[in-house]
């Protein structure tokens, strides 16, 4: 069955770099664009960054834009996210999650299908 | 940008009732584009609907999803004590390319 199990998450001081980690397990990785999304404490639903399938492409919200870096490592079955320079607002669960396949069609292809327990990163001085 | 607007904040229902909860976007969405999750306190989201109407994998049929343009629905025909969680639609655009709906939070009455 599809896993995803993320790591990396702690405490670091505002300006610090923190790098997370996912791991894939159960499907075809190098085929599936991935995701992280966080989720401040008490509050909504937050996208952070995607990666295509085949990293050719990668995008990020306006937020983080600059400072972190989604990265994946296909014979590793391994989503990654550098976090620079980063600041009280992110803190938040992060969760790595699996987008839309290379053979996708129509609404699976925008979507997150499988989601990770999350790893709850905490800014602080 | 395009804003996703969930109503109501929250839902007071009781097991067994029809729940409808709403979202509206600021622009026309297409329906493709347009999903929607549910979060059980402490644990991770899970897709229930992608496509406005499509039911994920494993979903039961008592959740349906409709609408189209900038108006969406997910029913949940009568509810389960299971099915008392906060449910977020999502929406995929350009930039930012995916966005969420702030949440509507379904409580037991």
């Amino acid at each position: 069955q599809v896993q995803l199990v993320e790591s990396g998450g702690g405490v670091a001081q505002p300006g610090r770099s923190l790098r997370l980690s996912c791991a894939a397990s159960g499907f075809t990785f190098s085929s599936y664009g991935m995701h992280w999304v966080r989720q401040a404490p008490g509050k909504g639903l937050e996208w952070v960054a995607v990666t295509w399938y085949d990293g050719s492409s990668k995008y990020y919200a306006d937020s983080v834009r600059g400072r972190f870096t989604i990265s994946r490592d296909d014979s590793k079955n391994t989503l990654s996210l550098q976090m620079n320079s980063l600041r009280d607002e992110d803190t938040a669960v992060y969760y790595c999650a699996r987008g839309g396949g290379v053979y996708c069609t129509g609404g699976s292809c925008y979507s997150l299908d499988y989601w990770g327990q999350g790893t709850l990163v905490t800014v602080s001085s | 940008e395009i804003l996703l607007t969930q109503s109501p904040g929250t839902l007071s229902l009781s097991p067994g009732e029809r729940a409808t909860l709403s979202c509206r976007a600021s622009q026309s969405v297409a329906g493709s584009y347009l999903a929607w999750y549910q979060q059980i306190p402490g644990q991770a989201p899970r897709l229930l609907i992608y496509g406005a109407s499509s039911r994920a994998t494993g979903i039961p049929d008592r959740f349906s999803g409709s609408g189209s343009g900038t108006d969406f629905t997910l029913t949940i025909s009568r509810l389960e004590p299971e099915d008392f969680a906060v449910y977020y639609c999502q929406q995929y655009g350009t930039s930012p390319m995916y966005t969420f709906g702030q949440g509507t939070k379904l409580d037991i009455k």
